[in-house]
Parts: structure tokens; sequence; C-alpha cells
């Protein structure tokens, strides 16, 4: 059975620093890898995808990498910032269905 | 940006009751999906669907639940008699194609809770 592992569960840093959220999955035969951003009764909001050719994808001040033959993706945030408080979910699409990891809840203190 | 629309936002209903959630999908979107999230829970898979079928449903996609285009722009999911523990949160999500480089949007969700 596909399964997606986020760690950590929650995370708590100051304003400004450089931080990275991971994710694991065990489907080797992945098309894609998306990060989503959910907001406290929210809907998903998506954040990059890296199709399973590319090692990497940037947007801002997010990076998301990706190593298929570790079963391993990274989201990496840079300079972080209060409005960067949320749920962070990865979702690993292997069969045009989304599996899911469980998130991890980022809380930036000012 | 076009955009994912879902109405209502919070529907409360008995024990019983049928109720539809609705979605509008983006456009020029061809695939359509319902996911759901139990609070406190993943994200789980409903079903897809696709030139005016279901092409995937999960174990949760039983006879209770149904889909359905309408029209050229609506695409319901409808629970027939809904129980306790169909109350969550349901996504409606759409995608240009079935291609790796073709991601999912989301709309904000109807939270369901059943009383």
């Amino acid at each position: 059975k596909q399964e997606v592992t986020q760690i950590p569960a929650a995370l708590s840093v100051p304003e400004g620093e450089n931080l990275v959220l991971n994710c694991s999955f065990t489907d080797s035969a992945i098309y894609n890898l998306q990060w989503f951003r959910q907001d406290p009764g929210k809907g998903l909001t998506s954040l990059l995808l890296i199709q399973s050719s590319q090692r990497e994808q940037t947007s801002g001040r997010l990076n998301a990498s990706l190593d298929k033959s570790s079963g391993r993706s990274t989201l990496y945030i840079a300079a972080s910032q209060p409005g960067d408080s949320a749920t962070y979910l990865c979702a690993e699409d292997s069969n045009y269905q989304l599996i899911w990891g469980a998130g991890t809840k980022l809380i930036i203190k000012p | 940006e076009p955009e994912v629309t879902q109405t209502p936002s919070h529907q409360v209903t008995q024990m019983g009751q049928e109720v539809i959630l609705r979605c509008v999908p983006i456009s020029n979107h061809l695939y359509f999906y319902w996911y759901r999230q139990i609070l406190g829970q993943k994200v789980e898979f409903l079903v897809s669907f696709y030139n005016n079928e279901i092409s995937e449903k999960s174990e949760i996609f039983d006879d209770q639940f149904s889909v359905e285009r309408p029209d050229g722009s609506n695409f319901t999911l409808k629970i027939r008699s809904t129980k306790l523990e169909d109350s969550a949160m349901y996504f409606c999500a759409s995608r240009a194609a079935r291609a790796a480089n073709s991601p999912l949007h989301f709309g904000n969700g109807t939270r369901l809770t059943v009383t």
C-alpha cells in the first residue's frame, strides 16, 4: 500500500530562519509530487509540482526537491515570515490520484 | 487567475438526509475529482471523473455516493443518506490534462456536518 509520511508533524521557528520540511513516499513509480499549503479551515493551495523526471522546482522563497531513488522530497523555505504559518502537505501522484501525507504544521514566531 | 469554486462553504444536515455538494471546476479543465478530509486526518481520494463518467473511485465511494456533471460547468457530489462519519471537509479539484506536469487545482472546500 502506498504511503506518504511527513516529518516533523509540527515545527515552530523564529521569523527569518530558513527551514526544511520533509516528505517520504513508498511508491517509486510516481508521476509527480506536489506540495500544498492549507490554512486553518481553508482549501488546499498548490505551491510546487515536481515531475518525476525533475530534481527540483523553485517559486520565490520556496524550493522543493525530489529524490525518487530514496523516496524523499523536501520543501525548503527561505527567510521565513509569520505569513508562512500554515500546514504544509505533500502528495504523490502515482496513478493520477493523489496520496497525501498528514502534513507539517508550521508556526513562524514574529 | 481561474479558480475552482465550491458551494456551500458549510452544510449542516441531519443523519439520513441527502446532500448535494456543488463545484464549478476551471473552465478548460477536463478531469474532475472529489477528495475529503475528516478533521485531524489525512486528505483521502474519493472519485475521479472524465468524459462524463467515473474513471476511478476509492473504497470510500460506496453506493451512497454519486457524482454528476449536469451541465457544462457544474460538478456535483451527492450523498444519498448521510451518516455521522460523513462529517468532513469535501474538496473538489480539477486538472487540465492527465499528465505528470498538470497540477490539481482545489476549491476552498465544503465543510459537511452531519448531526
